[in-house]
């Protein structure tokens, strides 16, 4: 069983660029979730997809887009970088119904935009 | 809206003690409580889930209450060790509309030292 694995691990961007993250969720499981951690804070949700829709989304703005594809593996892009944007960027799977509700957690991109 | 506290912001132990790290929700409505460790630029590791309708978890060291209607979350670390050295992150999963939807914390972070 594989976990879920995020690339790239580390990136530097300057503002106004565009980035995209990439997510392999983990084996068997259905959901995907993203979360942004700035420095000394706790994660915050950006947005959940489930069949490759979205599935529910926090307080980010509309620059921050995602996709998820049909093997359950997801992508998420921020256009027009801003400082604020430096952070670190974390995944999360689960498998939506379980009753559980138990996420697994990447290790995380980090973005620097200078 | 949702707001996760978590008291001490930082604590700083010899070897061998045994703590308690504090957390607080605002919204009694939750479909269960996460107590997450992370490491320096790290991604998380779940150490334990409660459920809405249980009371309390244990894993080896490891002891998390749950108390609902107060709002209130304690994770007890016994006989403490340097390995433990780490944020401690809770957080809250909502129900309905936002399960999935984790809210988190700031965290404590602990240092314990030899």
């Amino acid at each position: 069983e594989t976990g879920v694995t995020q690339s790239p691990t580390h990136l530097i961007k300057t503002r106004g660029q565009q980035v995209t993250l990439r997510c392999s969720s983990q084996s068997g499981h259905n959901t995907v979730s993203w979360y942004q951690q700035a420095l000394g804070q706790g994660p915050q949700f950006i947005f959940q997809y489930y069949r490759e829709e979205e599935n529910g989304r926090g307080n980010f703005p509309p620059r921050f887009s995602g996709l998820q594809f049909p093997n359950y593996s997801s992508e998420l892009n921020v256009n027009a970088l801003e400082l604020d944007d430096s952070a670190l960027y974390l995944c999360a799977s689960s498998l939506a119904g379980n009753g559980a509700n138990v996420l697994t957690f990447g290790a995380g991109s980090r973005l620097t935009v200078l | 809206k949702q707001e996760v506290t978590q008291i001490p912001a930082a604590l700083s132990v010899p070897e061998g003690e045994n703590l308690v790290l504090n957390c607080s929700f605002t919204d009694s409505a939750i479909y269960n409580l996460q107590w997450f460790r992370q490491d320096p630029g790290k991604g998380l590791t779940s150490l334990l889930l409660i459920q809405s309708s249980q009371r309390e978890q244990t894993s080896g060291r490891l002891n998390a209450s749950l108390d609902k209607s107060s709002g209130r979350s304690t994770l007890y670390i016994a006989a403490s060790q340097p390995g433990d050295s780490a944020t401690y992150l809770c957080a809250v999963s909502g129900r309905g509309s936002t399960l999935g939807r984790l809210y988190f914390g700031r965290g404590t972070q602990l240092t314990v030292w030899p």
